[in-house]
């Protein structure tokens, strides 16, 4: 079975302060997409990024980065210089190609002022 | 990416009665996907929606509460019925975008039964 596991269910920093934001995988699989996802308060949800098992090279778009690594199971978000506005929730989420995303329970990041 | 309209976007309902949840994509889709969203949890996997054939629904959910109805390759109708307060969710549709662009979710529909 499938699992996505996001340990951190509340983060707060300080604007400027990095960030990193956890999700460990399961899988059986040997061909996975892994997702991360931002809600914000509007309830919309923002794709961010989608990554193949295949491909383990970090991953940079301006502020942010992440990092996989199959021997840990792990994809972790990375947001350097949080703002005001990257207040939300964030989902990591596994699937096999065209089948439906399984999502972690998600982690709310407050940035205060 | 995709586009998707949900409609409604949000409804208070009265309980015992059903509301029903439109899906149109500006693009031919052969899957589509309903989730539910309970507050403040994370996105649930109702049912998976082929074109010409019934839903796959996953466990914990019914077609008799959550009947699926998918007319063509752009559009589709989650119904929730005989709706209690446990039913106050957002419910969400989603499509597997080609590309990189991973999954696109509607807007959603915000349920409120009282």
């Amino acid at each position: 079975a499938q699992k996505v596991t996001q340990a951190q269910t509340e983060i707060s920093v300080v604007e400027k302060e990095d960030v990193t934001l956890d999700c460990v995988y399961e899988t059986r699989d040997t061909t996975y997409y892994l997702f991360w996802y931002k809600q914000p308060p509007s309830g919309e949800l923002v794709f961010l990024i989608r990554r193949n098992s295949f491909d383990e090279q970090n991953e940079i778009s301006g502020r942010y980065s992440w990092n996989f690594q199959k021997s840990t199971s792990s994809f972790n978000f990375t947001i350097t210089a949080s703002q005001v506005v990257d207040s939300a929730v964030y989902f990591c989420a596994l699937n096999q190609a065209g089948t439906a995303l399984i999502f972690g329970k998600g982690t709310t990041l407050s940035v205060s002022s | 990416s995709a586009v998707i309209s949900q409609k409604p976007s949000r409804d208070i309902c009265q309980r015992g009665t059903s509301l029903t949840i439109q899906c149109q994509v500006d693009s031919q889709v052969t899957m589509m996907f309903w989730y539910r969203q309970q507050p403040g949890q994370s996105l649930t996997l109702i049912a998976t929606a082929n074109q010409g054939s019934e839903a796959t629904y996953e466990s914990g959910f019914v077609i008799d509460k959550f009947p699926i109805s998918r007319p063509n390759l752009t559009f589709s109708t989650l119904t929730v019925s005989n709706m209690s307060p446990e039913d106050s969710s957002i419910y969400l549709c989603s499509v597997a975008d080609r590309g990189d662009y991973g999954y696109t979710f509607g807007s959603g529909t915000r349920l409120t039964v009282v």
